[in-house]
């Protein structure tokens, strides 16, 4: 196993932009969340597929936030209209059948100017 | 809902000596509990899980964590600290059988080892 990537790593941007960024699971897993860690603070959950449904959102995920998962395997999360607010590390997690242990990604810190 | 409270933000310690890191945990029906650690610039690892079996979970690098119904604590132990545990430690649970997949984390611990 690769374990899961995320990528950008880092992404710097300009209130009013759009960003997208992207997670690959490890292979084979089929439930992948979403979360978003601020300074300072724990990681908040976001969103949450089983395959390419998306079965959880937060009332964190505003509707300047969508995320998808077309076929099951990489997901995206994209991130509309940003605000400075937004600035924080979203995490990307992964796990298979027991969903007890997720398994995470590296994260990718979104910097909003 | 579930909520997590981690008592310190940050813990210091010499090396050899106790880690003991506090959670205490609020939910309306038997939790899983969790530790992650998260080393600078990575993602959070699991540490140990508990999930309603042995309440004393050992879990990976010599940490443990015992589940207190009475006391609502899941705190985490390792008998002698090693530089290497310096890193933010995370508590996190999930309602057990509630449907819900999502983990509630609370705010961390950052665990410094002094030489």
């Amino acid at each position: 196993d690769t374990g899961v990537s995320q990528d950008p790593r880092h992404k710097i941007t300009k209130r009013g932009q759009n960003v997208t960024f992207r997670c690959d699971p490890i292979s084979e897993h089929n439930r992948l969340y979403w979360y978003r860690q601020t300074l300072g603070q724990g990681p908040e959950f976001l969103t949450y597929f089983q395959n390419e449904a998306q079965l959880e959102k937060s009332r964190l995920l505003s509707d300047r936030f969508s995320a998808e998962r077309p076929k099951g395997s990489f997901s995206t999360l994209e991130i509309q209209r940003t605000e400075q607010g937004d600035s924080a590390m979203y995490l990307c997690a992964s796990s298979l059948g027991s969903w007890e242990t997720q398994y995470f990604g590296p994260g990718t810190r979104l910097l909003v100017l | 809902a579930q909520s997590v409270t981690q008592l310190g933000s940050h813990v210091s310690v010499s090396e050899g000596a106790l880690v003991l890191l506090r959670c205490n945990y609020s939910s309306s029906v038997p939790p899983y509990l969790f530790w992650y650690v998260q080393y600078p610039n990575q993602g959070l690892q699991l540490l140990l899980k508990y999930t309603s079996a042995a309440t004393l979970v050992k879990g990976i690098n010599g940490f443990e964590a015992e589940f207190k119904k009475s006391e609502t604590s899941f705190h985490l132990t390792k008998p002698s600290a090693h530089m290497s545990d310096a890193a933010e430690y995370f508590c996190a649970v999930s309602d057990r059988g509630a449907g819900s997949y999502q983990l509630t984390f609370g705010k961390g611990t950052k665990l410094s080892v002094i030489p």
